[in-house]
């Protein structure tokens, strides 16, 4: 079975500060990561994937993540917050391959503050 | 449309009521997710659709929940015999053959 751990329901950062928000995951095959942000009363929008080719992966806003196979983890960062930063980020894992639906397994989500 | 479209964005209903909710995904979109959102809790997958094979309802909590989707086209979701537990912001997503899926801005269910 597959889980997401994120570590921390809320971050807050100053504006200007490093990002980092946690992610851990446990999959028994070679996992799909993704990272989605909501902001407040909307859907969520992708901000980055992983699916198994480089494992410093870029994605919109700035944002970064890094795969690391023996850590376990896909933890998401921007090396300076803006105030616009502010939303909730969700870490998720999905099965993928011939006979796997692809559904995607959600961590609890991070609330990210930035103080200005 | 460019996007997952969902309807009704709100609905609030009666415990007891049957409730339906709609999905329109992108278009060519073979694959179709929906999810749940409770308040302060993450996502929780409900069922999945993949052209014309069998949906995959692991995810559906009990037996007042079920779905359809005819073809490649629009999904409905309906709930029987609503609960208050059942109140959360309902998510669908399309998935493209890139294997990202896309989210529609969800239907907020308030069951009284």
């Amino acid at each position: 079975a597959q889980s997401v751990t994120q570590l921390g329901s809320h971050v807050s950062v100053s504006e200007g500060a490093l990002v980092l928000l946690r992610c851990n995951y446990s999959s028994s095959v070679p996992p799909y990561l993704f990272w989605y942000v909501q902001y407040p009363n909307q859907g969520l929008q992708l901000l980055l994937k992983y699916t198994s080719a480089a494992t410093l992966v870029k994605g919109i806003n700035g944002f970064e993540a890094e795969f690391k196979k023996s850590e376990t983890s896909f933890h998401l960062t921007k090396p300076s917050a803006h105030m616009s930063d502010a939303a909730e980020y969700f870490c998720a894992v999905s099965d993928q391959g011939s006979g796997n639906t692809g559904k995607l397994i959600f961590g609890q989500g991070t609330t990210l503050q930035v103080k200005p | 449309g460019a996007g997952v479209s969902q309807s009704p964005s709100n609905k609030v209903t009666e415990k007891g009521k049957d409730v339906e909710l709609r999905c329109d995904p992108i278009s060519g979109h073979t694959a179709l997710y929906w999810y749940r959102q409770r308040l302060g809790q993450g996502l929780e997958f409900l069922i999945y659709f993949q052209g014309n094979s069998a949906p995959d309802k692991s995810g559906l909590p009990s037996d007042r929940f079920s779905a359809e989707r005819t073809g490649e086209s629009v999904s409905t979701l309906t709930i029987q015999r609503t609960q208050q537990e059942d109140s959360a912001v309902y998510l669908c997503a399309s998935r493209s053959l890139t294997d990202t899926q896309y989210f529609g801005p969800g239907t907020r269910l308030t069951v009284l």
